[in-house]
C-alpha cells in the first residue's frame, strides 16, 4: 500500500537559519507531489507542485524553494527563515492526473523564533 | 485567477441539525471540485468530488454536495450532524495542469 512520510513533525528554528523539510512517498510511481502551508484563517495555500523529477511549479513568490531529486522525494527548503514562514506545512501526493484523490502527510509544525 | 472561496470561516451547529457549507469557484471551464475534511489531530480526508454528470454527489460519512453552474457553487450538506463532524472542511478545485488549490476552510463546531 502507498504511504507518505513527512518529517520532522515539529521544528523550532531561529530567524535567519536554513530549512529543509522532506517528504517521501512509498508504494507508487511517478506521483504528483504538492507542498501546502496551512495558516490560521488562510486555509491551505499551495506553495509548490511537481509532476515529475526536476519539474517544480511555484505558486507563491516567497522565501521558500522546492526540489524533487528523486521520483518519490519532495523537499521544501529555505536559505534564511523569516518569522512569517511559521506555519503548518503539508505534503501531498496523488497519481492519475486531474480529478484524482490527494493523500496528505501528517504535516510539520514550523515555528520561527 | 482560478480559485475556490469559502465565505464562512466558522459555523456552529447543534447536534442533529442540518449543515450546509458554502463553496464558490472561479474557473474558466468546469473544474474538478472536491470537499476534504480535517478532523482534530488527523490528516485531510476526501469526502467527495465532482466533475460532470449528476450535479448531486454523494460522499462518505453521510455528506452530499450539489454543483450549481449558474451560481458557481459547490455546497456541502449533511442532513443531521453528529458531534464527530466537528472539524475543518476544505473545498478544493482543479482545472488543467494538476494544480490543486484549496479554499480558506470552514471550521465547524457542534453544540450538544
Amino acid at each position: 500500500s502507498q504511504t507518505i512520510h513527512q518529517w520532522p513533525a515539529t521544528l523550532v528554528q531561529p530567524v535567519g537559519s536554513p530549512l529543509s523539510l522532506e517528504c517521501t512517498v512509498e508504494g507508487t510511481s511517478n506521483p504528483n507531489l504538492y507542498w501546502y502551508r496551512q495558516a490560521a484563517g488562510r486555509g491551505l495555500q499551495l506553495l509548490f507542485y511537481s509532476v515529475g523529477i526536476g519539474q517544480i511549479s511555484s505558486e507563491v513568490p516567497q522565501n521558500l524553494s522546492a526540489s524533487r531529486p528523486q521520483d518519490r522525494q519532495f523537499i521544501l527548503s529555505s536559505k534564511k527563515l523569516l518569522l512569517s514562514d511559521s506555519g503548518f506545512y503539508l505534503c501531498a501526493w496523488r497519481v492519475g492526473g486531474r480529478g484524482t484523490e490527494a493523500f496528505f502527510g501528517q504535516g510539520t509544525r514550523l515555528t520561527v523564533v | 485567477a482560478q480559485s475556490v472561496t469559502q465565505p464562512d470561516i466558522h459555523i456552529t451547529v447543534s447536534e442533529g441539525a442540518s449543515l450546509e457549507l458554502r463553496c464558490n469557484y472561479s474557473y474558466g471551464a468546469t473544474p474538478y471540485l472536491f470537499w476534504y475534511v480535517q478532523s482534530p489531530g488527523q490528516g485531510l480526508q476526501l469526502l467527495l468530488k465532482y466533475f460532470s454528470g449528476d450535479t448531486l454527489v454523494q460522499g462518505i460519512k453521510g455528506f452530499e454536495a450539489e454543483f450549481k453552474r449558474s451560481q458557481s457553487s459547490f455546497n456541502l450538506r449533511k442532513p443531521s450532524v453528529h458531534w464527530s463532524d466537528a472539524a475543518e472542511y476544505f473545498c478544493a478545485g482543479e482545472a488543467a495542469g494538476n494544480k490543486l488549490t484549496f479554499g480558506g476552510g470552514t471550521r465547524v463546531l457542534v453544540k450538544p
